[in-house]
């Protein structure tokens, strides 16, 4: 099992300019997460998908949309990107409910100039 | 917005000891505690999970909770260079919003 995949691994773009981060994950989990890290800031939710069909704001959604495609997927795009964005990013996946493990992807390092 | 609160550190022992890490938190509803440990430049992984008041313990790793008091704190017992990362602290705030604290980072000492 792959558990969490995330694509691409490294990213840079130019202000204004858009991408889709890609995360999949193998372990049939029903919930899906992104989450930004930036020094000094811990991990920040930024959206989630409680199950396939579904997907709600964390605590900084801003700049951000998403689209759970299947069970699998869940992606994240920035549709106009800022220097404000430039950040490590997590996808995770968890099992639906509360007081479940969250299993995170090995993150894609963005850098917007 | 609820916090989650840890010493950024470095926290510095010698191979060997007790390290103790400590986190509190300021919801008093919330039910489940993680800890997660990150290397450099890679992505958080679970240590342990609490629910219930007191100790609980594998192999290595004690976590312990108090929710009259709102801490969650853990242990490692005879800590390797391995053990040298950052000691994520994350706290279910509702259900499918956790609050993660911003880390501690310990160094293991040979």
């Amino acid at each position: 099992n792959a558990g969490v995949t995330q694509t691409p691994k490294f990213q840079v773009l130019k202000t204004g300019q858009s991408m889709t981060l890609q995360c999949a994950q193998d372990m049939n989990h029903n919930s899906m997460y992104w989450y930004r890290q930036d020094p000094g800031m811990g991990l920040r939710l930024i959206y989630y998908s409680a199950s396939e069909g579904t997907t709600d704001k964390g605590e900084v959604p801003n700049g951000y949309n998403v689209s759970r495609l299947n069970k699998r997927e869940f992606s994240l795009r920035l549709e106009s990107a800022a220097p404000s964005q430039t950040s490590v990013y997590f996808c995770a996946s968890s099992e639906a409910g509360t007081g479940n493990e969250q299993f995170f992807g090995p993150g894609t390092r963005l850098t917007v100039l | 917005q609820k916090e989650v609160e840890q010493n950024s550190g470095p926290l510095s022992v010698p191979e060997g000891a007790i390290a103790s890490l400590n986190c509190t938190y300021s919801d008093r509803v919330s039910q489940s505690f993680f800890w997660y440990r990150q290397y450099s430049g890679k992505s958080p992984e679970l240590i342990m999970s609490i629910y219930s008041n007191g100790d609980k313990e594998d192999g290595r790793f004690t976590a312990q909770l108090n929710k009259a008091s709102q801490y969650v704190s853990l242990l490692i017992r005879d800590s390797q260079p391995s053990d040298s990362a950052t000691y994520l602290c994350a706290v279910e705030e509702g259900t499918y919003k956790y609050i993660f604290g911003t880390g501690t980072r310990l160094k293991v000492l040979a």
